[in-house]
């Protein structure tokens, strides 16, 4: 099956720092992206939609200029936490379809970020 | 809306039982549903899809029911394993949605020899 990555797995940073976190799709093109956020003990919930070439959409209540993402190519989106504070630390994860219909959606295997 | 679960509820089940978890989904609009297996430090693993123009579908040791009327999803594991310990989510997506998944709270899944 289809295979998306995320990188890195886990990281660690200073409060105050931003963080970058990448979403590929490996073998396939990816228009949109979705990323989640789930702290520990609960369920995903969706925080944006990514669109290549376009601005992502928010869902309500995520700030956008907290988290900033880019889909600047067909395999790639990032999210970046920016001014990272110890609140911010969770488990992100990406997620692609492969195609306009709804399928399948595939997953990354996740960031664990530790805000200190 | 948004599923959020402060607690998941564990089911608890003996080596080779039968198990049976359960969702209940809150948009009527939504068509598309699929449960994931999560273990812990991991990204989802899809497990099984069925659109809503189906009530019931079958893959290999797993059975998915859909109930539209009380919007009410479940997963059935057939002779329930030890590696099927984890955590499981229904999901739920809309036409259109492109996939935009709106994750359920959460049942966590105990294996016992």
């Amino acid at each position: 099956g289809a295979v998306v990555s995320q990188h890195p797995s886990w990281v660690i940073c200073k409060s105050g720092t931003s963080v970058k976190i990448e979403c590929r799709s490996l073998d396939f093109q990816a228009t949109t992206m979705f990323w989640y956020r789930q702290f520990p003990k609960q369920s995903l919930m969706l925080m944006a939609t990514s669109n290549e070439g376009s601005k992502a959409t928010y869902e309500q209540g995520v700030e956008k200029d907290k988290f900033l993402i880019n889909h600047a190519s067909l395999t790639l989106s990032t999210l970046t936490v920016t001014s990272a504070h110890p609140e911010d630390s969770s488990f992100y994860i990406c997620s692609a379809p492969q195609d306009r219909e709804n399928t399948e959606a595939f997953f990354g295997q996740g960031t664990r970020l530790t805000v200190v | 809306g948004e599923s959020v679960g402060l607690h998941l509820p564990t089911l608890s089940v003996q080596e080779g039982d039968n198990s049976i978890i359960n969702c209940a989904y809150s948009n009527s609009a939504s068509d598309y549903f699929i449960w994931y297996k999560q273990e812990s430090g991991k990204g989802p693993q899809f497990i099984i899809d069925i659109r809503s123009n189906m009530d019931k579908r079958q893959g290999q040791r797993v059975t998915v029911l859909l109930n539209k009327t009380v919007k009410h999803l479940s997963l059935q594991i057939a002779a329930t394993q030890p590696g099927d310990s984890a955590v499981y989510f229904c999901a739920e997506s809309s036409s259109g949605g492109y996939n935009k998944l709106i994750f359920g709270a959460g049942t966590r899944l105990a294996v016992h020899p």
